[in-house]
């Protein structure tokens, strides 16, 4: 099966520090690649819409210029959390389109990001 | 607009029990449904998805569900738990085809296995 994964797993950061985390589609091109986020006992919720060679759309309520969306190549997409603060620390999901009619998307393993 | 309820946050069975986690979705488009399976700290896994045909759907793992358009729900069964299928559920809902590709989730339910 499709394989998405991300780097690192976990990062600890200083407040006011930024983060990049990346997110690969190992075996398939994706054309499109979806950022989410999840608190600690919740679901996950969706951030943004990553398109391969255009500008990513964010969900409502999520800060652009906080969560820099950069969707370079048909394997890579990258999520920097600019001036990161406490209340930025949670786990961050990425997942890739399958490119099926059947809208699969595969998910990475997620990377648990903690704002000192 | 789409959404999903997963009735439950928290089920507790016996091992060798039935499992069954319930989803409810709205969908103003014709839906596409998956279950989603999260073990600690770790990404989403499929267990099975409802795309067209067949109502029934069988996933991996033992486990299936029954799509049911008159009651807009997708319920997932299991007729036997195992210790190994503590985890936390997630129902999603996409739009079928052209009508989008966003997955909407569930606010998820924790399996919790007793032996």
């Amino acid at each position: 099966g499709a394989v998405v994964s991300q780097h690192p797993s976990w990062v600890i950061c200083k407040s006011g520090t930024s983060v990049k985390i990346e997110c690969r589609s190992l075996d398939f091109q994706a054309t499109t690649m979806f950022w989410y986020r999840q608190f600690p006992k919740q679901s996950l919720m969706l951030m943004a819409t990553s398109n391969e060679g255009s500008k990513a759309t964010y969900e409502q309520g999520v800060e652009k210029d906080k969560f820099l969306i950069n969707h370079a190549s048909l394997t890579l997409s990258t999520l920097t959390v600019t001036s990161a603060h406490p209340e930025d620390s949670s786990f961050y999901i990425c997942s890739a389109l399958s490119g099926l009619a059947d809208n699969e998307q595969f998910f990475g393993p997620g990377t648990r990001l903690t704002v000192l | 607009a789409q959404s999903v309820t997963q009735l439950g946050s928290h089920v507790s069975v016996s091992e060798g029990a039935l499992v069954l986690l319930r989803c409810n979705y709205s969908s103003s488009v014709p839906p596409y449904l998956f279950w989603y399976v999260q073990y600690p700290n770790q990404g989403l896994q499929l267990l099975l998805k409802y795309t067209t045909g067949a109502t029934l759907v069988k996933g991996i793992n033992g486990f299936e569900a029954e799509f049911k358009k008159s009651e807009t729900s997708f319920h997932l069964t299991k007729p036997s738990a195992h210790m190994s299928d503590a985890a936390e559920y997630f129902c999603a809902v996409s739009g079928a085809g052209e009508y989008g590709n966003k997955l909407v989730f569930g606010a998820g339910t924790i399996l919790r296995v007793k032996s």
